[in-house]
Protein backbone atom coordinates (compact mmCIF):
# COMPACT_ATOMS: atom_id res chain seq x y z
CA UNK A 1 0.00 0.00 0.00
CA UNK A 2 0.78 4.07 -0.27
CA UNK A 3 3.02 5.12 2.73
CA UNK A 4 5.10 7.94 3.34
CA UNK A 5 7.89 7.76 6.40
CA UNK A 6 10.04 10.01 8.03
CA UNK A 7 13.61 8.48 8.51
CA UNK A 8 13.96 10.57 11.95
CA UNK A 9 11.48 11.51 14.20
CA UNK A 10 13.43 13.88 16.25
CA UNK A 11 15.72 16.38 14.83
CA UNK A 12 18.11 19.03 16.94
CA UNK A 13 20.39 21.62 15.45
CA UNK A 14 22.20 24.13 16.76
CA UNK A 15 21.10 28.14 15.60
CA UNK A 16 22.15 29.18 12.50
CA UNK A 17 23.01 25.94 11.27
CA UNK A 18 21.16 24.10 8.21
CA UNK A 19 18.70 21.46 8.71
CA UNK A 20 18.10 18.49 6.32
CA UNK A 21 14.71 16.53 7.18
CA UNK A 22 14.17 13.00 5.23
CA UNK A 23 11.14 11.45 3.74
CA UNK A 24 11.10 8.13 1.84
CA UNK A 25 7.82 7.77 -0.33
CA UNK A 26 6.63 4.20 -1.54
CA UNK A 27 4.39 4.74 -4.67
CA UNK A 28 6.72 5.49 -7.96
CA UNK A 29 3.41 6.74 -9.69
CA UNK A 30 2.87 9.82 -7.07
CA UNK A 31 3.77 12.99 -9.27
CA UNK A 32 3.47 16.09 -6.29
CA UNK A 33 4.77 16.20 -3.13
CA UNK A 34 3.89 19.32 -0.30
CA UNK A 35 6.54 19.61 2.88
CA UNK A 36 4.02 21.16 5.64
CA UNK A 37 4.89 22.91 9.40
CA UNK A 38 3.15 22.60 12.08
CA UNK A 39 3.94 24.89 15.54
CA UNK A 40 2.83 23.55 18.57
CA UNK A 41 -1.16 24.08 19.25
CA UNK A 42 -1.83 24.90 15.49
CA UNK A 43 -2.66 23.41 12.39
CA UNK A 44 -0.59 22.55 9.47
CA UNK A 45 1.04 25.52 7.81
CA UNK A 46 2.00 24.61 3.91
CA UNK A 47 5.99 25.50 3.93
CA UNK A 48 7.09 23.79 0.18
CA UNK A 49 5.81 21.34 -2.83
CA UNK A 50 7.29 20.53 -5.61
CA UNK A 51 6.09 18.24 -8.60
CA UNK A 52 8.13 15.14 -9.91
CA UNK A 53 8.96 17.03 -13.20
CA UNK A 54 11.32 18.68 -11.34
CA UNK A 55 14.52 17.53 -9.03
CA UNK A 56 14.55 20.62 -6.61
CA UNK A 57 12.75 23.77 -5.75
CA UNK A 58 13.92 26.76 -3.81
CA UNK A 59 12.04 28.92 -1.16
CA UNK A 60 12.98 31.26 1.04
CA UNK A 61 15.37 29.55 3.15
CA UNK A 62 13.98 26.06 2.17
CA UNK A 63 14.87 23.18 -0.83
CA UNK A 64 13.15 21.22 -1.21
CA UNK A 65 14.88 17.95 -3.22
CA UNK A 66 13.27 14.79 -4.85
CA UNK A 67 15.39 12.09 -6.08
CA UNK A 68 12.76 9.65 -8.05
CA UNK A 69 15.47 6.68 -8.86
CA UNK A 70 15.09 5.91 -4.46
CA UNK A 71 11.68 8.04 -3.99
CA UNK A 72 13.05 10.01 -1.60
CA UNK A 73 12.10 13.67 -0.72
CA UNK A 74 14.24 16.12 1.83
CA UNK A 75 13.80 19.50 3.36
CA UNK A 76 16.57 21.55 3.35
CA UNK A 77 16.04 24.83 5.72
CA UNK A 78 19.22 27.57 5.72
CA UNK A 79 20.45 28.87 8.81
CA UNK A 80 18.23 27.50 10.87
CA UNK A 81 16.26 29.29 13.61
CA UNK A 82 14.43 29.20 16.81
CA UNK A 83 11.18 29.70 14.96
CA UNK A 84 11.91 26.99 13.10
CA UNK A 85 10.99 24.52 15.74
CA UNK A 86 8.31 22.95 14.82
CA UNK A 87 7.26 19.16 13.25
CA UNK A 88 7.74 18.71 10.01
CA UNK A 89 5.41 16.77 7.52
CA UNK A 90 5.62 15.49 3.69
CA UNK A 91 2.75 14.52 2.05
CA UNK A 92 2.28 12.67 -1.00
CA UNK A 93 -0.88 13.28 -3.63
CA UNK A 94 -2.05 9.59 -4.39
CA UNK A 95 -4.09 9.05 -7.87
CA UNK A 96 -7.24 9.14 -6.10
CA UNK A 97 -6.25 12.91 -5.42
CA UNK A 98 -5.94 12.69 -1.83
CA UNK A 99 -2.92 13.63 0.45
CA UNK A 100 -1.21 11.11 2.48
CA UNK A 101 0.66 12.33 4.89
CA UNK A 102 4.27 11.06 6.51
CA UNK A 103 4.35 10.98 10.78
CA UNK A 104 6.64 13.86 11.07
CA UNK A 105 9.80 15.06 12.23
CA UNK A 106 10.64 17.50 15.37
CA UNK A 107 13.06 19.70 14.63
CA UNK A 108 14.35 21.15 18.02
CA UNK A 109 16.64 24.25 17.75
CA UNK A 110 19.49 25.00 20.08
CA UNK A 111 20.34 28.55 20.78
CA UNK B 1 -8.14 37.07 5.59
CA UNK B 2 -9.60 34.41 8.20
CA UNK B 3 -8.63 31.13 5.94
CA UNK B 4 -10.19 28.01 7.91
CA UNK B 5 -11.88 28.76 11.22
CA UNK B 6 -12.71 25.97 13.47
CA UNK B 7 -14.96 25.62 16.39
CA UNK B 8 -14.56 25.19 19.21
CA UNK B 9 -10.84 24.84 20.08
CA UNK B 10 -11.53 22.48 22.89
CA UNK B 11 -14.06 20.61 23.87
CA UNK B 12 -14.32 17.52 27.12
CA UNK B 13 -17.28 15.09 26.43
CA UNK B 14 -18.53 11.99 28.00
CA UNK B 15 -18.83 8.66 26.58
CA UNK B 16 -22.05 8.73 24.71
CA UNK B 17 -22.73 12.05 24.55
CA UNK B 18 -22.99 13.81 20.70
CA UNK B 19 -21.77 16.95 19.78
CA UNK B 20 -20.85 18.64 15.89
CA UNK B 21 -17.34 20.83 15.07
CA UNK B 22 -18.00 23.24 12.61
CA UNK B 23 -15.39 24.26 9.80
CA UNK B 24 -15.41 27.45 7.50
CA UNK B 25 -13.79 28.58 4.91
CA UNK B 26 -13.76 31.77 3.13
CA UNK B 27 -11.58 30.82 0.21
CA UNK B 28 -14.52 29.41 -2.26
CA UNK B 29 -12.67 26.02 -2.04
CA UNK B 30 -14.89 23.36 -3.42
CA UNK B 31 -13.01 20.61 -1.19
CA UNK B 32 -12.47 19.88 2.30
CA UNK B 33 -11.36 17.21 4.69
CA UNK B 34 -11.71 16.35 8.51
CA UNK B 35 -8.76 14.57 9.67
CA UNK B 36 -7.84 13.56 13.20
CA UNK B 37 -4.34 13.85 14.21
CA UNK B 38 -3.10 11.27 16.99
CA UNK B 39 0.07 10.79 18.44
CA UNK B 40 2.40 8.88 16.45
CA UNK B 41 0.01 8.32 13.92
CA UNK B 42 0.12 11.45 11.91
CA UNK B 43 -3.22 13.00 10.10
CA UNK B 44 -5.67 10.86 9.15
CA UNK B 45 -8.72 11.51 6.81
CA UNK B 46 -12.26 10.73 8.01
CA UNK B 47 -14.31 12.17 5.34
CA UNK B 48 -13.85 14.31 2.64
CA UNK B 49 -16.14 16.73 0.17
CA UNK B 50 -15.88 17.24 -3.24
CA UNK B 51 -18.33 19.91 -3.27
CA UNK B 52 -21.68 21.32 -1.54
CA UNK B 53 -23.93 18.71 -0.83
CA UNK B 54 -21.09 15.54 -1.25
CA UNK B 55 -19.58 13.86 1.21
CA UNK B 56 -17.25 10.92 1.17
CA UNK B 57 -15.54 8.47 3.42
CA UNK B 58 -11.97 8.58 4.13
CA UNK B 59 -9.27 6.40 5.64
CA UNK B 60 -10.78 6.43 9.18
CA UNK B 61 -14.88 7.27 9.19
CA UNK B 62 -16.56 4.78 11.48
CA UNK B 63 -17.96 6.75 14.96
CA UNK B 64 -18.15 9.98 12.33
CA UNK B 65 -20.68 11.59 10.11
CA UNK B 66 -20.38 14.98 8.24
CA UNK B 67 -22.55 16.97 6.13
CA UNK B 68 -22.07 19.94 3.30
CA UNK B 69 -25.07 21.96 3.20
CA UNK B 70 -22.80 24.78 1.75
CA UNK B 71 -19.90 25.24 0.29
CA UNK B 72 -18.11 27.48 2.79
CA UNK B 73 -18.79 24.58 5.79
CA UNK B 74 -18.24 21.31 6.31
CA UNK B 75 -19.83 19.72 9.58
CA UNK B 76 -18.40 16.49 11.71
CA UNK B 77 -20.46 15.07 13.99
CA UNK B 78 -20.28 12.97 16.76
CA UNK B 79 -23.09 11.03 17.48
CA UNK B 80 -21.85 8.80 20.52
CA UNK B 81 -18.55 9.70 21.91
CA UNK B 82 -16.22 7.43 22.71
CA UNK B 83 -12.93 7.36 24.77
CA UNK B 84 -10.90 6.49 21.38
CA UNK B 85 -12.30 9.67 19.77
CA UNK B 86 -10.18 11.53 21.90
CA UNK B 87 -7.50 13.24 19.22
CA UNK B 88 -7.01 16.99 17.45
CA UNK B 89 -9.38 17.30 14.76
CA UNK B 90 -7.95 19.21 11.77
CA UNK B 91 -10.55 20.45 9.19
CA UNK B 92 -8.57 21.78 5.80
CA UNK B 93 -9.42 22.80 2.80
CA UNK B 94 -8.35 23.15 -1.09
CA UNK B 95 -9.40 23.97 -4.98
CA UNK B 96 -8.18 20.30 -6.18
CA UNK B 97 -10.25 19.26 -8.78
CA UNK B 98 -9.75 15.27 -9.25
CA UNK B 99 -6.67 14.39 -11.08
CA UNK B 100 -5.07 17.28 -10.79
CA UNK B 101 -1.63 17.37 -9.66
CA UNK B 102 -0.53 20.52 -8.46
CA UNK B 103 -0.62 24.00 -6.14
CA UNK B 104 -4.40 23.27 -6.57
CA UNK B 105 -4.10 20.78 -4.29
CA UNK B 106 -2.30 22.39 -1.35
CA UNK B 107 -4.70 21.86 1.73
CA UNK B 108 -5.17 24.97 3.96
CA UNK B 109 -5.27 23.86 7.92
CA UNK B 110 -7.63 25.36 10.67
CA UNK B 111 -5.97 25.48 14.05
CA UNK B 112 -7.66 22.59 15.59
CA UNK B 113 -10.68 21.28 18.05
CA UNK B 114 -8.55 19.66 20.94
CA UNK B 115 -11.22 17.08 22.13
CA UNK B 116 -11.40 14.63 25.00
CA UNK B 117 -13.83 12.09 25.79
CA UNK B 118 -14.26 10.71 29.45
Amino acid sequence: GESVGLHLPTLSVQEGDNSIINCAYSNSASDYFIWYKQESGKGPQFIIDIRSNMDKRQGQRVTVLLNKTVKHLSLQIAATQPGDSAVYFCAELNQGGKLIFGQGTELSVKP
Amino acid sequence: NAGVTQTPKFRVLKTGQSMTLLCAQDMNHEYMYWYRQDPGMGLRLIHYSVGEGTTAKGEVPDGYNVSRLKKQNFLLGLESAAPSQTSVYFCASSYAPHGFSGPRNIQYFGAGTRLSVL
